[in-house]
């Protein structure tokens, strides 16, 4: 069957430090991966879009990569700040729809 | 900035009511979706709608639901019989493109349903 797990579903940081979630899927061919931020009550909101032939993508203080053959994305954010704070979710494309990981809970403690 | 608008922000419903869930969707956005989240749980698709016609569904999605584009801004999600299990909140979603062009989905608020 399809999955997508997304490895932590709590992850503690300290402000300052870098956060790397995880996510893997198994029986999907995705032509891309997307991350989401989603705060509590609030709907997802896109960070980056990372395709199959890219690595590597990069905004800001984030990095995602994309490894095909480990069917595998990491998703980094480099001098986390409490602000930082979220579920983020990775997303991975089924033709014309998108499917979630159940998500990964950050905690950046001051 | 353009955004998807969602109403109501709650609704209160008793069990085997019908619900209807409004969205408008950004204007010139094409691809039309419904996911659901569960308190606690996955953001789980729904439904997808593209071209005045449903694209995809998953197993989620029975007789129970249905969707509808009555004019060109909004974008509604029928529940005709309401089970306490229909207690979610429900995300309305839209996108430029899809397939291999695609770009970023753009959600609402949402519309918490609860079901009693």
């Amino acid at each position: 069957s399809q999955k997508i797990e997304q490895n932590s579903e709590a992850l503690n940081i300290q402000e300052g430090k870098t956060a790397t979630l995880t996510c893997n899927y198994t029986n999907y061919s995705p032509a891309y991966l997307q991350w989401y931020r989603q705060d509590p009550g609030r709907g997802p909101v896109f960070l980056l879009l990372i395709r199959e032939n890219e690595k590597e993508k990069r905004k800001e203080r984030l990095k995602v990569t994309f490894d095909t053959t480990l069917k595998q994305s990491l998703f980094h954010i480099t001098a986390s700040q409490p602000a930082d704070s979220a579920t983020y979710l990775c997303a991975l494309d089924v033709g014309y729809d998108m499917r979630f990981g159940a998500g990964t809970r950050l905690t950046v403690k001051p | 900035e353009p955004e998807v608008t969602q109403t109501p922000s709650h609704q209160v419903t008793q069990m085997g009511q019908e619900v209807i869930l409004r969205c408008v969707p950004i204007s010139n956005h094409l691809y039309f979706y419904w996911y659901r989240q569960i308190l606690g749980q996955k953001v789980e698709f729904l439904v997808s709608f593209y071209n005045n016609e449903i694209s995809e569904k998953s197993e989620i999605f029975d007789d129970q639901f249905s969707v509808e584009r009555p004019d060109g801004s909004n974008f509604t999600l029928k529940i005709r019989s309401t089970k306490l299990e229909d207690s979610a909140m429900y995300f309305c979603a839209s996108r430029l493109q899809g397939g291999l062009n695609t770009g970023e989905l753009f959600f609402g608020e949402g519309s918490r349903l609860t079901v009693l």
